[in-house]
């Protein structure tokens, strides 16, 4: 059963690039499957930011794309979300989760808060 | 975008009684492969969302068979036969036929 969680800075000043990497265990990284970062923050609900494979292939929301890379880790099992030039509307609980054709997002991370303040 | 509008916002439930929850797509959810591609989710206070339903019906391990996914094109329906204490929380739903996946704004479930 795969296990996923996020880690990274809880509090990001505005301008800078929140980082945040994804733990897995279970299943490599490097399997069939593929891996999203979504988020949530109150105001905008549920929002898909990316979805990537460990081959490089990747996929980004549009509103996003301009300010958002992504990258795996095999030799730690893991993948990374870099978010550049953050503002407040970027505070929100940030979620990590595997991703199939047939099943969509199957399991989630428990989430990381990251707040954008000065 | 595909735009997925869930109803309604607040679900008023009573135990044992049934419960529905609507989701509806802005365009038709059915990939050119013939399969329609929609999720359904629970979040509970304070946790993360968990994945009930793939591909609009099919449920997943552990899930009880008090909950059921239906719909086809544009229109779907998430229903609990039996509602439980358990069941509070939030539910949404999320396409997955095509990029950029786009998830329902929530339905909140309360006794």
């Amino acid at each position: 059963q795969v296990q996923l969680q996020e880690s990274g800075p809880g509090l990001v000043k505005p301008s800078e690039t929140l980082s945040l990497t994804c733990a897995v265990s279970g299943y490599s990284v490097t399997s069939i499957y593929y891996w999203a970062w979504i988020r949530q923050s109150p105001g905008k609900g549920l929002e898909w930011i990316g979805t990537l494979y460990h081959n490089g292939d990747t996929w980004y929301n549009a509103s996003l794309k301009s300010r958002v890379t992504t990258s795996v880790d095999t030799s730690k099992n893991q993948f990374s979300l870099n978010l550049s030039s953050v503002t407040a509307a970027d505070t929100a609980v940030y979620y990590c989760a595997r991703y199939t054709r047939a099943g969509g997002l199957d399991s989630w991370g428990q989430g990381a808060l990251v707040t954008v303040s000065s | 975008d595909v735009v997925m509008t869930q109803s309604p916002l607040s679900l008023p439930v009573t135990l044992g009684q049934p419960a529905s929850i609507s989701c509806r797509s802005s365009q038709s959810l059915v990939y050119s492969d013939g399969n329609t591609y929609l999720n359904w989710f629970q979040q509970r206070p304070g946790q993360s969302p968990r994945r009930l339903i793939y591909k609009v019906s099919n449920r997943d391990s552990g899930v009880p068979d008090r909950f059921s996914g239906s719909g086809s094109g544009t229109d779907f329906t998430l229903k609990i036969s039996r509602v439980e204490a358990e069941d509070v929380g939030f539910y949404y739903c999320m396409q997955y036929t095509q990029w950029p996946l786009t998830f329902g704004g929530g339905t909140r479930v309360e006794i």
